[in-house]
């Protein structure tokens, strides 16, 4: 079964600084994405990696996928109190879909 | 303006009463996706449909049943079996092909008392 580990699940961050939150799957696949979730809203897509080695950028935000290694990073650089929020992961597998369980993320001034 | 809409926003129902949420999209996307997320946590796939008139379980199918009569809607029924059923619930759809990017509607919170 697919498993998907996300850290860390907290993350508080002064602004300015720089981090990465860290995604582990346990199956084999090219196809990952990255949402981001505000407190009582729904998910918004953030990234859509389908290839080893991707790298997608917005803004502060870079993410990165190497599918050798199982491993997707999201990188934030000098973080803003905007980018306060809880990223998800996730996974697909011939369109079954797994999420990690969330990296809470609060940016303090 | 496509997208997907869910409604209502917010449900309260008495335990032992059956509701359906409703979800429906304008993206022409043909799969659709039922989630279920509890308060601090990841989300739960209830049931997904790829096709119209064809669904399937997913890892917390007890309690929900789904139908998909048309390619455009997906409406859960939270049935009086489903012991927890006071959740955020989140509609999804995509394309079934590349990129399989998954697009949420804005969800609807369950509070049965």
């Amino acid at each position: 079964e697919l498993k998907v580990e996300q850290n860390p699940l907290f993350l508080s961050m002064q602004e300015g600084k720089n981090y990465t939150i860290y995604c582990n799957y346990s199956t084999t696949s090219d196809r990952l994405y990255w949402y981001r979730q505000d407190p009582g809203k729904s998910l918004e897509s953030l990234f859509v990696l389908l290839s080893n080695g991707a790298v997608k950028q917005e803004g502060r935000l870079m993410a990165s996928l190497d599918t050798k290694a199982r491993l997707s990073t999201l990188h934030i650089t000098a973080a803003v109190h905007d980018l306060s929020a809880t990223y998800f992961c996730a996974v697909d597998i011939d369109n079954d879909m797994r999420f990690g369980a969330g990296t809470r993320l609060t940016v303090k001034p | 303006d496509g997208g997907i809409t869910q409604s209502p926003k917010y449900l309260f129902r008495k335990e032992g009463q059956n509701v359906t949420l409703s979800c429906e999209q304008n993206l022409n996307h043909d799969a659709m996706y039922w989630y279920r997320q509890d308060p601090g946590q990841g989300l739960r796939l209830i049931y997904y449909s790829q096709i119209v008139n064809d669904f399937q379980k997913g890892d917390i199918a007890e309690g929900y049943s789904v139908s998909r009569e048309k390619k455009e809607s997906f409406p859960l029924t939270v049935t009086s079996a489903q012991k927890n059923p006071t959740a955020f619930y989140l509609c999804a759809s995509s394309l079934n092909s590349l990129p399989y990017e998954q697009y949420f509607g804005p969800g609807t919170r369950l509070t049965v008392t």
